[in-house]
């Protein structure tokens, strides 16, 4: 049983650059969820993807943006890269609620991306 | 906004021995669930252990076990009979009931010495 997926596990870019991540959710799971962990820090919500709409959101600008596609698989977008973008970026696939009745036991996170922005 | 606090951010712990990781954490909500993952170095989260709010009774998960105070908003995390295996980056989170967004502190560095 596939776990979740992401892509690449490392990059580098360069400030001003735009970056695509890539998740592929746990085999059964359809919602995906995106978080960034900053060096030191806990991972910060982003936003979720259910039935290829973003669902909610956390308190990220505009230039974070998703898209989660028939397969359920999801890319997270981030435009104009600043140095303070650099952290890992983890995914994680869940059941939406109200389905899932044992919340936690439902997500599954990946290992995630590193990405460095110089 | 709900917050999540861990106040130590190393602990070490002898092989073997018994430790204990705390958590505070701050809402007005009544129906939550609060947990702890653990982040080795391949980086991904694992969920240790999960304790529903409503649920008077402490969890437990084998070696793991939490002390949940709801009145003094407290999730702290035991583990005991330590592992090697145990040394990684713990981190608690909170969820408040059916908004699927997990809210997680900055965490606690485990070190377990043989």
């Amino acid at each position: 049983d596939a776990g979740v997926t992401q892509s690449p596990t490392h990059l580098i870019k360069t400030r001003g650059q735009q970056v695509t991540l890539r998740c592929s959710p746990k085999s059964g799971h359809d919602t995906v969820s995106w978080y960034q962990q900053a060096l030191g820090q806990g991972p910060q919500f982003i936003f979720q993807y259910y039935e290829e709409e973003e669902r909610q959101r956390g308190n990220f600008p505009d230039r974070f943006s998703g898209h989660q596609f028939p397969n359920y698989s999801s890319e997270l977008n981030v435009n104009a890269l600043l140095l303070g973008d650099s952290a890992l970026y983890l995914c994680a696939s869940s059941y939406p609620s109200p389905h899932s009745t044992a919340r936690g036991y439902g997500y599954t996170f990946g290992s995630g991306t590193r990405l460095t922005v110089v | 906004a709900q917050t999540v606090t861990q106040s130590q951010p190393e602990m070490s712990v002898q092989e073997a021995e018994t430790v204990t990781l705390s958590c505070t954490y701050d809402t007005s909500e009544n129906n939550y669930y609060l947990f702890w993952y653990k982040q080795p170095p391949s980086r991904q989260m694992i969920l240790v252990i999960r304790q529903e709010a409503y649920k008077q009774q402490n969890a437990t998960e084998n070696r793991f076990s939490v002390n949940f105070q709801k009145a003094a908003k407290s999730f702290s995390l035991k583990i005991s009979d330590s592992q090697l295996g145990d040394t990684a980056m713990y981190f608690c989170a909170f969820e408040e009931y059916n908004t699927d967004k997990l809210i997680f502190g900055t965490g606690t560095r485990l070190q377990v010495f043989p």
